[in-house]
C-alpha cells in the first residue's frame, strides 16, 4: 500500500480539465512544499511534470499545473489532449527518516 | 544530449547479488545528487536511495538498508547500485535518475530489469 493516496483512475474528454489528487499526511505532503508529479507512458521511463508543488520544468506545457491544500496535493491538466493519456504519480518528501514517498498512481484516460 | 544508461540487470536467485551501473553523459555528473528509483512489474514507483555529489552522504529506503549500497565514480561519470541478499520483492525495473531538487528527478535512464526468482 502506497504512502500517498491517489485515485486509481481519472478521465475527461478532449479540451476538458481534470484534476488528480494526492493525499498524504502532515508528515509528508502537508509538512513540506516538496511535491512532484510524474507522467509515465506504458513501457517508458517517467517524466517530471511538476516539482516543488507548483513549478514546471522547461518543456512541460502550461496546461499542467500543481497545487496543494493541507495534506492534499493536486495536479490539474487543462485542455486535455489525447497525448495526456498516461499514468501519473505524485511524490513527496517525508522527512529525514523516510525521505521519499510515492502515490500509487492514477491512470488518466482521455475519452 | 543528456543520457543515462543502466546495465547489469538480469535473473538472480533469492539471496544472490548484482551490481548495476549507470553511465552518464551530457551534463556535469559531479555536480548532482543522483538517485535510484525502482518499479515492480505493473506496480508504482519506489525511491531506493540517493548519493551526494562527492559520495559523502547516502540515504536509502528502509526496505533496502543494509542490503543495497549506492556509490559513484565521478571520474568515470558512473553511478552504481550494489544489491546483496536479494529478495523476490526486489524484482523491478531499476532506474538511474538525476536529482534536481527534493523528490525532483528530471532525467531518467531507460531502466534495467532485475528478476529475483528461483
Amino acid at each position: 500500500q502506497s504512502a500517498l493516496t491517489q485515485p486509481p483512475s481519472a478521465s475527461g474528454s478532449p479540451g476538458q480539465s481534470v484534476t488528480i489528487s494526492c493525499t498524504g499526511t502532515s508528515s509528508d505532503v502537508g509538512g513540506y512544499n516538496y511535491v512532484s508529479w510524474y507522467q509515465q507512458y506504458p513501457g517508458r521511463a517517467p517524466k517530471l511534470m511538476i516539482y516543488d508543488v507548483t513549478k514546471r520544468p522547461s518543456g512541460v506545457p502550461d496546461r499542467f499545473s500543481g497545487s496543494k491544500s493541507g495534506n492534499t496535493a493536486s495536479l490539474t491538466v487543462s485542455g486535455l489532449q489525447a497525448e495526456d493519456e498516461a499514468d501519473y504519480y505524485c511524490s513527496s518528501y517525508a522527512g529525514s527518516n523516510t525521505h521519499v514517498v510515492f502515490g500509487g498512481g492514477t491512470k488518466l484516460t482521455v475519452l | 544530449e543528456v543520457q543515462l544508461v543502466e546495465s547489469g540487470g538480469g535473473l538472480v536467485q533469492p539471496g544472490g547479488s548484482l551490481r548495476l551501473s549507470c553511465a552518464v553523459s551530457g551534463f556535469t555528473f559531479r555536480s548532482y545528487w543522483m538517485s535510484w528509483v525502482r518499479q515492480a512489474p505493473g506496480k508504482g514507483l519506489e525511491w531506493v536511495g540517493n548519493i551526494k555529489q562527492d559520495g559523502s552522504e547516502k540515504y536509502y529506503v528502509a526496505s533496502v538498508k543494509g542490503r543495497f549500497t549506492i556509490s559513484r565514480d565521478n571520474a568515470k561519470n558512473s553511478l552504481y547500485l550494489q544489491l546483496n541478499s536479494l529478495r523476490v520483492e526486489d524484482t523491478a525495473v531499476y532506474y538511474c535518475v538525476r536529482d534536481v531538487g527534493v523528490v525532483a528527478w528530471d532525467y531518467w535512464g531507460q531502466g534495467t530489469l532485475i528478476t529475483v526468482s528461483s
